[in-house]
Parts: C-alpha cells; sequence; structure tokens
C-alpha cells in the first residue's frame, strides 16, 4: 500500500524566513509520481508541480524549491523569503501503478498548515 | 475554458436524504476522481473513473455510488446519507499520458462542495 506521511502538522514563520516542508513516501513501485499541491483559504486546490520517480533532479521556480531524494524516499518542498500569501495548506501526493494507462487516483499526505506572519 | 466546476458548491441535509454531487469537466479529459476531504485527514479516494461507462473504487466507496454516462460528466451518489459523510467533496479530471514515461498527467481539481449531513 501507498504512503504519504507529512510529519509537521503546523508550521509559523515570520515574513521573509525561508521554510522547508517534509514529505516522505512509501511505494512499492518502481516508477511513481510526486505532486504537492496548495490549498489557500479560499478551499481550493492548486497544482505545484509533478516530479517522475525515474527524474530525481531537484527543481526551483521563482521562490520554490523542491528536493527529491528517492534514496531517503523524500520530496521536500521549499519556499525561499516566504510571503504572507504563501500561507495555506500544502499537500504532498503519490501516484503510482502503471495499470494499463495509469488512472490511479492520488495518495495524499494529511498537509501542513503554513502560517506567515507579517 | 472552465476546467472543473462541481454543482452544488454547498448543502444541507438530513439523515437519511439522497443527493446527488454533479462533476463537470471541459478538458476532454479521460479520467475522472472523487475525494473527500475531513479535518486533519487530506484527501481520500471514494472512487474512479477512467473513461466513459466505468467506474471504480478506490479507498473510501462505502456509502457512495457514481455514474460516468458522458465524458465530461462524473456523478456522485449518496442514497442514504449519515452524519460521517459530512465532509468536502472534490472532483478532479486528468488525461493519459502522452508516452510510456509519461503515463500519469496531472490531475486537476474543482473547487469543492461543501456537504452537512445533520
Amino acid at each position: 500500500a501507498q504512503k504519504v506521511t507529512q510529519a509537521q502538522t503546523e508550521i509559523s514563520v515570520v515574513e521573509k524566513e525561508d521554510v522547508t516542508l517534509d514529505c516522505v513516501y512509501e511505494t512499492r513501485d518502481t516508477t511513481y509520481y510526486l505532486f504537492w499541491y496548495k490549498q489557500p483559504p479560499s478551499g481550493e486546490l492548486v497544482f505545484l508541480i509533478r516530479r517522475n520517480s525515474f527524474d530525481e533532479q531537484n527543481e526551483i521556480s521563482g521562490r520554490y524549491s523542491w528536493n527529491f531524494q528517492k534514496s531517503t524516499s523524500s520530496f521536500n518542498f521549499t519556499i525561499t523569503a516566504s510571503q504572507v500569501v504563501d500561507s495555506a495548506v500544502y499537500f504532498c501526493a503519490l501516484s503510482g501503478g502503471y495499470s494499463g494507462g495509469g488512472a490511479d487516483g492520488l495518495t495524499f499526505g494529511k498537509g501542513t498548515h503554513l502560517i506567515i506572519q507579517p | 475554458n472552465a476546467g472543473v466546476t462541481q454543482t452544488p458548491k454547498f448543502r444541507v441535509l438530513k439523515t437519511g436524504q439522497s443527493m446527488t454531487l454533479l462533476c463537470a469537466q471541459d478538458m476532454n479529459h479521460e479520467y475522472m476522481y472523487w475525494y473527500r476531504q475531513d479535518p486533519g485527514m487530506g484527501l481520500r479516494l471514494i472512487h474512479y473513473s477512467v473513461g466513459e461507462g466505468t467506474t471504480a473504487k478506490g479507498e473510501v466507496p462505502d456509502g457512495y455510488n457514481v455514474s460516468r454516462l458522458k465524458k465530461q460528466n462524473f456523478l456522485l451518489g449518496l442514497e442514504s446519507a449519515a452524519p460521517s459523510q459530512t465532509s468536502v467533496y472534490f472532483c478532479a479530471s486528468s488525461a493519459p499520458g502522452t508516452s510510456n514515461y509519461e503515463y500519469t498527467d496531472t490531475q486537476y481539481f474543482g473547487p469543492g462542495t461543501r456537504l452537512t449531513v445533520l
């Protein structure tokens, strides 16, 4: 069975600080995908990134960066110079198991509530 | 292009009542999903569909039924609502991958339906 663990239930930092959200996953699949979604206070789910299991390159997008390490089954998310607008719940999710086209649903972690204080 | 839409946005039911949640997508996606989000639980997959006329059970299917009569629509039904089904329901859709290495495309989510069962 697949599992995603986000051990940090809530993180509170002051604006402009850097913050890292941890994600650890478990899967028996050799090919899988990892995702991060953002859920702002308005409630919608916003896609941030998808990473393939065979691509361990780290990725940077503006103030956001992701560190994928297969050896430790982790896919951590760092926000540099945090802003109040980054306040949200962040979910890490896992998709895997090729089943004739790969329509598997996502396995989500329980989310990390990030609070950026001005 | 509206993406994924959900109807209704809010609903209050009494125990034992039935209702249907409608999800519609205009991205011509093959795959559609229903999730529920409960406080501190992340999102959990209820049912999913890999194409018109096909459905499959997810992690928490009990008490729900689904139908996919048209490619663009995915309906979630509650035949006899229970207080344990109070939750926020999200629909998502995705397309099959574009190659052998991209078999799972990103899931895009609707805005959610907040359901309360009294």
